[in-house]
């Protein structure tokens, strides 16, 4: 059985930093995209980034509104994927959710962790 | 980045009904697009992906069709289970997005 568990979350001060982790099992970690997903409350889901697979070099991609603060990494040999996030603003505050990606002629998110809450604020 | 427009924005309907959801995309995608369902305080799941290919487990009821710039989300009988909320993604180039969302509401 796939399974995503974030953590990591918590309430931050603006200007922040917070570093979420993703335990993943049930599936070849090493075979497969990444991605992260966030929800502010009451909000849409908007995609923060994502993480390509060892064969494609661990490249990485990022909506513009975060990139240069957050970072995307992975630890194949833990199935561990992680989001770094740095200078922290109030509307970064959201549920955070990690998200498999299968690969199907484009990598489509297919299994979502149950996330974890950011909270910015002062 | 590529927008998507869903519409109705909301809907109300009935257990029975026949309900499609609509996902407009500013430019063209091919058939780069996913559906997902989400019920509050849950996680999303993917219901269509490739604009029409059902997700293993999701039931035959719903249904994706589309390509282009213009797709549909069709749940052919809505049962009490599919109320909530309706989201499409394109993957067709980088930043991906998401639609802002369709409620799904018992009338």
């Amino acid at each position: 059985e796939v399974q995503l568990v974030e953590s990591g979350g918590g309430l931050v001060q603006p200007g922040g930093s917070l570093r979420l982790s993703c335990a993943a099992s049930g599936f070849i970690f090493s075979d497969h995209y990444m991605d992260w997903v966030r929800q502010a409350p009451g909000k849409g889901l908007e995609w923060v980034g994502r993480s390509r697979n060892k064969a494609k070099s661990y490249t990485t991609e990022y909506v513009a509104s975060v990139k240069g603060r957050f970072t995307i990494s992975r630890d194949d040999s833990k199935n561990s994927l992680y989001l770094q996030m740095n200078s922290l603003k109030t509307e970064d505050t959201a549920v955070y959710y990690c998200v498999r990606a299968k690969p199907s002629s484009g990598w489509y998110d297919d299994y979502w962790g149950q996330g974890t809450l950011v909270t910015v604020s002062s | 980045d590529i927008q998507l427009t869903q519409s109705p924005s909301f809907l109300s309907a009935s257990v029975g009904d026949r309900v499609t959801i609509t996902c407009r995309a500013s430019q063209g995608i091919s058939s780069y697009l996913a559906w997902f369902q989400q019920k509050p305080g849950k996680a999303p799941k993917l219901l269509i992906y490739a604009a029409s290919t059902l997700q293993s487990g999701v039931p035959s009821r719903f249904s994706g069709s589309g390509s282009g710039t213009e797709f549909t989300l069709t749940i052919s009988s809505l049962q009490p289970e599919d109320f909530a909320t309706y989201y499409c993604q394109q993957l067709n180039s980088y930043a991906l997005t998401f639609g802002g969302g369709t409620k799904v509401e018992i009338k």
